[in-house]
């Protein structure tokens, strides 16, 4: 089965630690991306990648680092500088076939993040 | 910075009712409108990709239109039915960027 998949689905930290949340996909994507979800707002993008060993800030990247050494993996790192890291966390990915943002993204089933 | 939005924010209708929401986006730089369905505890999943002007799609009793000069984008449900429940998430994608913007969702409750 092709899909996305994310672990772990909770995940409790203290504060002040970091922490790697996992995003892997055997749908052959080049492209893939980390929201973030708070209560009452939409998706907001915090990193993507168009190709492996490259990626970008989106709109909320500060307390946030990524990597995408692999096709198929792009785990991203709350680290201790993210003043308000407890959310939900979506991974998505998508096929890049025109380089531009009318293809599908596809979701995995999210990890929610809270920091005691 | 651009904004999308969504109205309402939740619906609660009857099993048999047809209803429809609205998505606002900016009308300049527009490149493409997706429309999204996010049930509980599962994943979000694609429903429609729009990019033209007048774009009108369907899936089952789901549809939406499209209107890129106004900046707005409806879904339809026609007879909703309880499965229909979910967050229905709308997203804008303008010309300059790989980025979407999503709306905060219309949450749609459909009681038996």
């Amino acid at each position: 089965d092709g899909g996305i998949t994310q672990s772990p689905k909770y995940l409790f930290r203290k504060e002040g630690q970091n922490v790697t949340l996992s995003c892997e996909q055997n749908l052959n994507h080049d492209a893939m991306y980390w929201y973030r979800q708070d209560p009452g707002q939409g998706l907001r993008l915090i990193y993507y990648s168009q190709i492996v060993n490259d990626f970008q800030k989106g709109d909320i990247a500060e307390g946030y680092s990524v990597s995408r050494e692999k096709k198929e993996s792009f785990p991203l790192t709350v680290t201790s500088a993210q003043k308000n890291p407890t959310a939900f966390y979506l991974c998505a990915s998508s096929k890049r076939t025109s380089g531009t943002n009318t293809d599908t993204q596809y979701f995995g089933p999210g990890t929610r993040l809270t920091v005691l | 910075i651009l904004n999308v939005e969504q109205s309402p924010q939740s619906l609660h209708v009857q099993e048999g009712d047809s209803t429809n929401f609205t998505c606002s986006f900016p009308s300049s730089n527009f490149y493409a409108l997706h429309w999204y369905r996010w049930e509980t505890a599962k994943s979000p999943e694609a429903l429609f990709v729009m990019t033209l002007n007048g774009d009108e799609k369907k899936k089952g009793r789901i549809s939406a239109t499209l209107n890129t000069k106004e900046g707005y984008s409806y879904l339809y449900i026609k007879g909703s039915q309880p499965e229909d429940s979910a967050t229905y998430l709308c997203a804008f994608g303008t010309d300059s960027s790989y980025k979407l913007i999503f709306g905060s969702g219309t949450r749609l409750l459909v009681r038996p």
